[in-house]
Parts: C-alpha cells; structure tokens; sequence
C-alpha cells in the first residue's frame, strides 16, 4: 500500500528533552510538510522540504529542526527550546506544488 | 500575502446540500484551489481540487468563478459522517508560492 506513515501515534516529552518524530513515505514524492495543530485551530507550518537534502523554514519554526537525508524520510525534532510543544503534529507529501497533499495520521505529543 | 477565509462553522442536516465558500485574495492565478476533509484525531484528507468553473467528483463539487476570489465547495445530501472540518487551500501569487490554508469550517451535520 501506497502511503505516508507517522510514527508514534502518541508521545511525551519530558522538560528539557529532545523527542523526535518519524515522517515515511514510499509514494516517491518530492515535496515533505510538517504541520502542526492546536485544538480548534487550523495548520501551521513548521517546516517543508522541496527535495533531499534541502528544507526550509516555514512560519513556526522555532524549537523544531528537521533533516532530509532520504526521499523517503523527513523527521521532526522537537527540542527542548520549544517550550509549548503539547500539540498534534501532521505530515505531509505532495508530487509537486499542486496543493494535492497526502497527509499521516499525525503524532500527538504531550508534555509530562 | 494571500489570504483565505472561510466561516467558523456551520449546522446542516442530513440528507440537505451545504455550500461551504472560501474567500481568498492574491492568490495564484494559475494554480489550483483545493479542499480538505479533516475528522478528530486524523490527518486531513483530499477531497476536490480545481482551477475554475465547476469540477465535481463523486464526493462533491467545486465551484470557481472566473475572478478566482472565492471558491464554493458542495456536499450533496450529507450524512451525519460528514460532520468534519473542511479546509480550502490556495497558492500565494508571484514566487512566493507558499501554501495558504484557511483556518477550516466546522460542519456539524445533524439528525
């Protein structure tokens, strides 16, 4: 099955720590998102990459880094300078700059 | 940059069509306009995508008129399990071709 996978589906984050946040896709697309969403709110952009081993900022990047070091696979990394990270976060691909982007079932991460 | 609105919700009952529209200004005049159904807990999921006039697939239709300042997403006859939240997404113009979504219209449909 074709598709884009996130993993875990829940997460914790402890004060001070790093958690990181799996993005896989084998539907050979170019383009990766991360999103994220607060209850009741709509989509933030935190970062995007248009092709490996390059990705920009997007509007909320601060306390995040990411890397795309594989076509598949672009991790999300939440560090501890992100100091409101209770949120759900969303994955995205897309083939090309269309607006047609295929979406994870997101990751939620909690603070303990 | 562009901008997209759309209402904050709205309430509907079964077997009624609802029209859901999207305002959005400088947006790309040469790319598509595109909609997405979203339920609690999961990633938002495609539904229509168009340029102009009308599209329509078997979920429902787009309609885009010609000065491309809004586009009017169509569900015939819901069923309470198209209670969601729709998003439209458009592409800001020039070479800034970011993605801009709307903050998303909370259908509530009812018995």
């Amino acid at each position: 099955d074709g598709g884009i996978t996130q993993s875990p589906k829940y997460l914790f984050r402890k004060e001070g720590q790093n958690v990181t946040l799996s993005c896989e896709q084998n539907l050979n697309h170019d383009a990766m998102y991360w999103y994220r969403q607060d209850p009741g709110q709509g989509l933030r952009l935190i970062y995007y990459s248009q092709i490996v081993n390059d990705f920009q900022k997007g509007d909320i990047a601060e306390g995040y880094s990411v890397s795309r070091e594989k076509k598949e696979s672009f991790p999300l990394t939440v560090t501890s300078a992100q100091k409101n990270p209770t949120a759900f976060y969303l994955c995205a691909s897309s083939i090309n700059q269309s607006g047609k982007l295929f979406f994870g079932s997101g990751t939620q991460l909690s603070v303990l | 940059l562009a901008k997209t609105t759309q209402p904050i919700s709205m309430d509907s009952y079964e077997g009624q069509e609802v029209n859901i529209t999207c305002s959005h200004n400088n947006i790309a005049t040469n790319d598509y306009i595109t909609w997405y159904q979203q339920f609690p807990s999961q990633g938002p999921r495609f539904i229509i995508q168009g340029y102009k006039t009308k599209v329509t697939n078997e979920v429902a239709s787009l309609f885009i008129p010609a000065d491309r300042k809004s586009s009017t997403l169509s569900l015939p006859r819901v069923s309470l399990s198209d209670t969601a939240v729709y998003y439209c997404l458009a592409l800001n113009a020039g070479n800034n071709r970011k993605l801009i979504w709307g903050l998303g219209t909370s259908l509530a449909v009812n018995p």
